[in-house]
C-alpha cells in the first residue's frame, strides 16, 4: 500500500459527460501528478500539483482540468468525454516538487466511456 | 520534444536467467533516472533510481548502468523469478516541461517482462 489513495475505482460513464476523479497524497506529500494509461500502453502524464499551485503540465487536454485543494488532496475533472477517454487514470504523489524524489502511485481509476 | 525511448516492448526469459532493459534518452541535461515496476492491476513502484554523478547501482538482483556520454541507461535484473513479471518504465528527468527551473519526468513506453517457469 502506497499511502495514496484514489476513488472511485472503477467508473462507467456515457460520451459527453463530465467525470471527476480525487486523489488523496500521502501523508506528508505536497506533490500530486496526473497520468493516464491508455490500454497496453505507457504513462502519459497530464499535470502536476505542488502545495496548491499548478507547477508543471504535460498532454492533458483542454476538456480536461484539475486543482489542488489546501487540504492538498486533488480532484482532475473530465469533461465532454470521449471513446478515447476510456484509461486508468493514476495520482502520484511526492514529497516535493522536483522529479528526483520518488512519486508514490495510487491504486488508479478505470474509467470506461461507453 | 526531449523523449525517452525503451527496448523492447517485451521481453520474455527463462527463470533464472537475466533480462536487461535499455533506454535512451534525448536532454542532454538529464541527471536523474528511475526505474518503476508495474505489477498487474497496480501503479508503478520505485524499484531502482540512478543519478548523473554515478554510472551504475545495484541493489540485490537489480541494477541500472547509466552512459552519460552515449545518453542510455539500462535495467539488469539476475536470476529472474515469476514474481519480477510485470511492466517496467523507465524515465529521466528533463526541464523542458517544468514551469521554472525544475525538472520533470519523461517516461519510457514501458517493457513487459514475462518470466517463462
Amino acid at each position: 500500500d502506497s499511502g495514496v489513495t484514489q476513488t472511485p475505482k472503477h467508473l462507467i460513464t456515457a460520451t459527453g459527460q463530465r467525470v471527476t476523479l480525487r486523489c488523496s497524497p500521502r501523508s506528508g506529500d505536497l506533490s500530486v501528478y496526473w497520468y493516464q494509461q491508455s490500454l497496453d500502453q505507457g504513462l502519459q502524464f497530464l499535470i502536476q500539483y505542488y502545495n496548491g499551485e499548478e507547477r508543471a503540465k504535460g498532454n492533458i487536454l483542454e476538456r480536461f482540468s484539475a486543482q489542488q485543494f489546501p487540504d492538498l488532496h486533488s480532484e482532475l475533472n473530465l469533461s465532454s468525454l470521449e471513446l478515447g477517454d476510456s484509461a486508468l487514470y493514476f495520482c502520484a504523489s511526492s514529497v516535493a516538487a522536483a522529479s528526483s524524489y520518488e512519486q508514490y502511485f495510487g491504486p488508479g481509476t478505470r474509467l470506461t466511456v461507453t | 520534444g526531449e523523449n525517452v525511448e525503451q527496448h523492447p516492448s517485451t521481453l520474455s526469459v527463462q527463470e533464472g536467467d537475466s533480462a536487461v532493459i535499455k533506454c535512451t534518452y534525448s536532454d542532454s541535461a538529464s541527471n536523474y533516472f528511475p526505474w518503476y515496476k508495474q505489477e498487474l492491476g497496480k501503479g508503478p513502484q520505485l524499484i531502482i533510481d540512478i543519478r548523473s554523478n554515478v554510472g551504475e547501482k545495484k541493489d540485490q538482483r537489480i541494477a541500472v548502468t547509466l552512459n552519460k556520454t552515449a545518453k542510455h541507461f539500462s535495467l539488469h535484473i539476475t536470476e529472474t523469478q515469476p514474481e519480477d513479471s510485470a511492466v517496467y518504465f523507465c524515465a529521466a528527468s528533463s526541464i523542458r516541461l517544468s514551469m521554472d527551473s525544475n525538472y520533470q519526468l519523461i517516461w519510457g513506453a514501458g517493457t513487459k517482462l514475462i518470466i517463462k517457469p
